[in-house]
Order: C-alpha cells, then structure tokens, then sequence
C-alpha cells in the first residue's frame, strides 16, 4: 500500500497568514492527490484534486501543488473559517491511502 | 443536488455483525461509484471499499474477510456488512461517492457513529 505522511501534525497560525501543509508520499503518484478540509464534527468536504485543481465552490486562497512523491496545500491570507483538518489522499493505486491530518487552529 | 445518508445502528455488540446503509439521491449509482471510509473518533481516515458503477466491488485488503458492500439501484442504496467487529472499529462510518475518471471522493455523507461496545 502506498503510505501518505503528512506534515505538521498540528499547526498554529494567525489571521492573515500564510500556512503550508506538506504531503510525502511512498512512491510517485504522479500528481493524483486530493486534499480534504474537515471542519468540526462535519464529514471531510474536497478541496483540491489532481494536486493543483481546485474543487467547485473552494476559495482562491487554497493552491496545491507538488509532484512525485512531495505535495502540499498552501492556504493564503488565513481565514477563521479555515481552523479544520487537513487530509491529503492519493488516487493513483488502491487501496486509496489517506494522510494522517493536520490540525490548523488559530494563534 | 447530490445528497448521501448513512444510516444504521449507534452500538453493535462485539463479536456481532454492522449494518449500515448510504441513501443517495441526486446521482444514479450506475453513473458513480460509491465508497464506504471510516474513521475512529479522533483520529484519521481509513478508505474500506468501493462498489464500481457496473456493480462489482473491491476491499481494502486489511477488512476483506470481514467485510461486504452491495446495492439497490432501485431504492438508490448503498450496503455495508461488516462481521466480527470489536472494539477498534468503533468510529464514524461515511460513504462518499467517488468520481469515476479518478478515485476522488467528491461528495460525501453526514457520517454515522458506531459504537462497539457490550
């Protein structure tokens, strides 16, 4: 199985910042990562697919990118509704693998 | 709209059998695949397996002895069996439906919460 490590665990930022989550996976998946924001007792909703497009309905502040084996999601000027968790996922083989999440939380 | 509903039991015995079942409406399962994803309370998530748009299925390889996904086009469901469960696999059960080009879970459930517990 293709395992996806995910990094920073947790993160603490301020309003307006920028943050970067990084996305490692065990070999190259050759961009076919998704990220997912999961917001507070709610289900994970898709952000990004094909490591840089964007989903319907997702703000101009999210951008993915990477290839290979290294991704990340850059969130820019900070929003306090973006205070979730972060799941990259890859769908180039099954089983799909997912990321073990990173926490953002407000400074 | 696209809409997923899972429904089920809130507690299984141990040892016992989970049933659950996602309501779609919005899409035809024979246009989209559907996926069951877990995860236990506060941790990450585990993708369980898919039901493919022509019927057949396939299982994450650490649950597929244990584990069974069906449907019923016509009542537009998704099913999911899971046997011998015990206590790690109490968590929030999702089906999600994923994108047929790609395994990308576009739309998802609200999530139900299995506990397994005597």
């Amino acid at each position: 199985d293709i395992q996806m490590t995910q990094s920073p665990a947790s993160l603490s930022a301020s309003l307006g910042e920028t943050v970067t989550i990084e996305c490692l996976a065990s070999e190259d998946i050759y961009s076919n990562l998704a990220w997912y924001q999961q917001k507070p007792g709610k289900s994970p909703q898709l952000l990004i697919y094909y490591a840089n497009s964007l989903n319907d309905g997702v703000p101009s502040r999210f951008s993915g990118s990477g290839s290979g084996t290294q991704y990340s999601l850059k969130i820019n000027s900070l929003q306090s509704e973006d205070v979730s968790i972060y799941f990259c996922q890859q769908n180039y083989d099954s089983p799909r693998t997912f990321g073990g999440g990173t926490k953002l939380e407000l400074k | 709209q696209v809409q997923l509903k899972e429904s089920g039991p809130g507690l299984v015995q141990p040892s016992q059998t989970l049933s659950l079942t996602c309501t779609v409406s919005g899409f035809s399962l024979t246009s989209y695949h559907v996926s069951w994803v877990r995860q236990p309370p506060g941790k990450g998530l585990e993708w369980m397996g898919v039901i493919w748009t022509g019927g057949s299925t396939a299982y994450n390889s650490l649950l597929k002895s244990r584990l069974s996904i069906s449907r019923d086009i016509s009542k537009s469901q998704v099913f999911l069996k899971m046997n011998s469960l015990q206590t790690e696999d109490t968590a929030t059960y999702y089906c999600a439906r994923e994108r047929t080009i790609a395994a990308i879970f576009d739309y998802w459930g609200q999530g139900v919460m299995v506990t397994v517990s005597s």
